[in-house]
């Protein structure tokens, strides 16, 4: 079975600082690798996923992801926080394989990133 | 751009009530989801629809009916409200449930059981 694990309840950082927010991954054959976001009383909205190739995805609102499959980690990362980055943040995995429904997604619990001024 | 519409945004049920949520989208996506989301719990899969005319259970199924009406509509009923069911729940959907498809989401609907 495929999973997710977002070891941070919670991210604290000052603005203007660098971010990451961690995610490790487990999943027969290649992932394919998502991050959302969700802003209080809010859906979830895509930042920016791994599929194939360059392992560094840049997406929405500045934020990147590293895939790393040999620590079968995607780790998300911000040059310089701000302080409307304040969300809850979702890692989300996809299997390639039918079998066992593992092409469904599977979510991270979530982590908290808090920016204070 | 409407995307992923649910209604009713909320809701408040006495237990044993039942009710319907529904949920369209507008991006004619062949796959829809049900989640639930619990504080410290994330994201459950309640049910989904890989493509029209067919539905299969997720991680948390017990409780809960769903119904593809068609390839735009997809809804999830639940027939006894159970205090267990207060919950946010999201309707989501993409092109199709294989490969680096993204899901994209509704704007939740905030279920209460009393």
């Amino acid at each position: 079975a495929q999973s997710v694990a977002q070891p941070e309840d919670q991210v604290n950082v000052a603005e203007g600082n660098p971010l990451t927010v961690k995610c490790t991954y487990s999943v027969s054959g290649n992932p394919y690798l998502f991050w959302y976001v969700q802003y209080p009383n809010r859906g979830l909205q895509f930042l920016l996923k791994y599929i194939t190739g360059d392992n560094l995805v840049k997406g929405s609102y500045g934020f990147e992801a590293e895939f790393n499959k040999s620590q079968t980690s995607f780790h998300l990362k911000k040059p310089s926080a701000l302080v409307s980055d304040s969300a809850l943040y979702f890692c989300a995995v996809r299997g390639t394989s039918r079998s066992g429904g593992s092409y469904i997604p599977t979510f991270g619990r979530g982590t908290s990133l808090i920016v204070h001024p | 751009n409407a995307g992923v519409t649910q209604t009713p945004k909320f809701q408040v049920l006495k237990t044993g009530q039942s009710m319907t949520l529904q949920c369209a989208q507008d991006m004619n996506h062949n796959s829809m989801y049900w989640y639930r989301q619990d504080p410290g719990m994330g994201l459950r899969l309640i049910y989904y629809s890989a493509s029209e005319g067919t539905t299969d259970k997720g991680e948390v199924p017990n409780g809960y009916n769903v119904s593809r009406l068609n390839k735009r509509e997809f809804s999830l009923r639940l027939e006894s409200a159970a205090p267990s069911q207060t919950s946010v729940y999201f309707c989501a959907s993409s092109e199709t449930p294989y490969s680096g498809n993204t899901i994209y989401f509704g704007e939740g609907s905030w279920l209460t059981v009393v």
